[in-house]
């Protein structure tokens, strides 16, 4: 069946960077998505990536897609405290019946 | 532009009641869709709806329900609420079928407890 993967966990100190992956099995998917949510509120959508793209660069965001291995990143320039959240990807596919599926979620932590 | 509200923010209910969750969309934006997040886990799709049809449907049993209204507002309603019902019910919106653009913007939510 149709599954989005993401690690549930990611550390950095404040100034790294931050690389968070996703995989995702559905080749027909169109468009790939970033969410961040924080404690107690809805999903913030941070950037989206077509598939026929491999790279969008947004400020201090960065998305990179490897479409042969269904790979997806989203990496974050000079993290900060405030980017600590819970971080979804998704996908959406328009081929047939609609679908929109998203993944387990990464709880990034920033380390002052 | 005002972004996607839902109401209430808070519901708390005892075991076999109804609840009513509403949302309402960012104007212009014809698709709305339901999502459940019960504590720890990811979002898991619950309804879709546009141009007041519902499109498609997660893995729920029959007792949640909703419709959308002319307005492009909605409603979820889950009956005979069990224990597990309770989580964080998110709503997000989006342009609709045919407009090439599906992202989805979120509401805040409204956190049902199942007492």
């Amino acid at each position: 069946g149709e599954d989005v993967e993401q690690s549930l966990f990611l550390s950095v100190r404040e100034g790294d960077s931050s690389v968070i992956n996703c995989t995702y099995t559905d080749s027909s998917s169109t468009y790939l998505y970033w969410y961040k949510q924080e404690p107690g509120a809805g999903l913030q959508l941070l950037t989206y990536i077509f598939s026929n793209m491999d790279m969008k660069q947004d400020q201090r965001l960065t998305v990179l897609l490897n479409k042969k291995d269904k790979h997806l990143s989203l990496r974050i320039a000079d993290t900060q405290t405030g980017d600590s959240a819970i971080y979804f990807c998704a996908e959406s596919a328009t081929s047939g019946t609609y679908k929109y599926i998203f993944g387990t979620g990464t709880r990034l932590k920033v380390l002052a | 532009e005002a972004g996607v509200t839902q109401s209430p923010t808070h519901l708390i209910k005892t075991r076999g009641q109804q609840a009513t969750l509403r949302c309402s969309p960012i104007s212009g934006h014809t698709s709305v869709y339901w999502y459940q997040q019960a504590l720890g886990l990811g979002l898991q799709f619950l309804l879709w709806y546009d141009e007041g049809e519902e499109r498609n449907r997660g893995n729920f049993p029959p007792r949640f329900s909703g419709r959308q209204f002319p307005n492009y507002s909605s409603e979820l309603n889950v009956n005979a609420l069990e224990l597990e019902d309770s989580a964080l019910y998110l709503c997000a919106s989006s342009l609709g079928l045919g407009q090439n653009s599906y992202e989805q913007y979120f509401g805040p939510g409204t956190r049902l407890t199942v007492t």
